[in-house]
């Protein structure tokens, strides 16, 4: 069993759509969660960083967290074309010092 | 220049041939990292160099050598390279602990 799980996707939806990304994971010793988006050609960029429980907002974005189902998902409002990207998931806990564990990432396509 | 910087962008090498890739952070951060992203896998980190030592080798083929000279710059050299290392190498910097990693664009690796 994969540690992280994510839908590969690709996921299209009209622009305007609110986008659901999720991931799900196995270890319940995780406890730092972090959302990324890669651009093609380019690195992952950081969108969201949360510890433990919980929503997060930040502008459009919405990271939420359930550890009692080992569940985060990623909400995107009123998406745009320029939010076509993939969407990188990434875990961590204090025993795992400084080593993230990542998804193998969500194709998100919003097309106008 | 801020954020972190990966040269070359793009690079094509024989299996016989030696290279260098090199990495450079302006985030005052104190660990670095080289991962591998190859197509619908998620990333596979390689080597972790915390306050200037290797924290980490992941079972990484000695082909692949890693230098951290300072805190601010990373190496990753290559030799006797194999078709299936074909990908893109991504660096990473953050603060130890669990503090969320930044990454640079990354060397598009082609083996002919």
């Amino acid at each position: 069993q994969k540690e992280v799980e994510q839908d590969p996707g690709p996921l299209s939806v009209p622009e305007g759509a609110i986008v659901s990304l999720n991931c799900t994971y196995s270890n319940s010793a995780f406890q730092y969660f972090m959302w990324y988006r890669q651009y093609s050609r380019k690195g992952p960029e950081l969108l969201m960083y949360t510890y433990s429980s919980g929503n997060k907002e930040d502008g459009r974005f919405t990271a939420q967290v359930d550890k009692s189902s080992k569940y985060i998902s990623l909400f995107i409002r009123d998406s745009q074309p320029s939010d076509s990207a993939t969407y990188l998931c990434a875990m961590t806990s204090m025993e795992y010092g400084n080593k993230l564990v990542f998804g193998a990432g969500t194709i998100l396509r919003v097309k106008s | 220049e801020t954020g972190v910087t990966q040269t070359p962008r793009h690079l094509v090498m024989g299996m016989t041939n030696k290279k260098s890739l090199k990495c450079e952070q302006h985030l005052g951060h104190n660990a670095m990292y080289w991962y591998k992203q190859s197509a619908k896998k998620p990333l596979e980190l390689m080597f972790v160099y915390s306050l200037e030592e290797r924290v980490e080798n992941n079972s990484v083929p000695s082909r692949f050598s890693p230098e951290c000279p300072n805190s601010s710059h990373l190496f990753l050299h290559l030799h006797t390279l194999q078709p299936e290392d074909s990908a893109l190498y991504l660096c990473a910097s953050s603060q130890t602990g669990n503090q969320p990693q930044h990454f640079g664009d990354g060397t598009r690796l082609s083996i002919l």
